[in-house]
């Protein structure tokens, strides 16, 4: 069975650049979640996505948006970045929609100059 | 809202002692409780967890039990080794949310054990 994937591991861009954040769900998993970790603080909520729509939105500016594929993999797009987007992106996937046991990738660390 | 409020660290320890990382939450709902733990480098995994009151999850040595009348999910284990060093998450998920459910998050705590 594979596990949560994500790609790119750590990426540098600067500010008012855009930049797309990949995920590999694990298999047969049909939710996605993703988070932002800011140094030194818990992962913070940004949507989730199930069967390919929008599931729920944290307190996230629209410039954050997601997709989710026939596959179930998904992707997080941040436009004009700023400095505070600097953070670790997790996503996580589960089972089915509104599953609690959330299954997480290892992240990429993003970095804004 | 609801919140989780970790015990700050760093905590370090020596091999074999007890630990105990408090967590306390506010919650108006039915929340499940979790522990996550975060290895250097790593992503999130999920440690155990408890959905009602009074359950006790456990795993790998670790130990919670949901407290109600406390509202805490203190987590615990008897005799650390060095591999426990890690960052370590509590979190609640609102069950009344049903499908909506989403995970919310103490700021963690560094465990470091040395030998």
């Amino acid at each position: 069975e594979t596990g949560v994937t994500q790609s790119p591991t750590h990426l540098i861009k600067t500010r008012g650049q855009q930049v797309t954040l990949r995920c590999s769900s694990q298999s047969g998993h049909n939710t996605v979640s993703w988070y932002q970790q800011a140094l030194g603080q818990g992962p913070q909520f940004i949507f989730q996505y199930y069967r390919e729509e929008e599931n729920g939105r944290g307190n996230f500016p629209p410039r954050f948006s997601g997709l989710q594929f026939p596959n179930y993999s998904s992707e997080l797009n941040v436009n004009a970045l700023e400095l505070d987007d600097s953070a670790l992106y997790l996503c996580a996937s589960s089972l089915v929609r509104g599953g609690e046991t959330q299954y997480f990738g290892p992240g990429t660390r993003l970095l804004v100059l | 809202g609801d919140s989780v409020t970790q015990m700050e660290g760093p905590v370090t320890l020596s091999e074999e002692a007890f630990l105990t990382i408090n967590c306390t939450y506010t919650a108006t709902g039915y929340p499940s409780l979790f522990w996550y733990v975060q290895y250097p480098g790593e992503g999130l995994q999920l440690l155990l967890k408890a959905t009602k009151a009074d359950d006790k999850g456990s795993n790998k040595g670790f130990e919670a039990t949901y407290r109600k009348e406390t509202t805490s999910f203190h987590l615990e284990k008897g005799s650390v080794q060095v591999s426990d060093s890690a960052v370590y998450f509590c979190a609640l998920s609102d069950q009344r949310a049903g499908n909506n459910r989403k995970l919310i998050w103490g700021l963690g705590t560094s465990l470091a054990v040395n030998p």
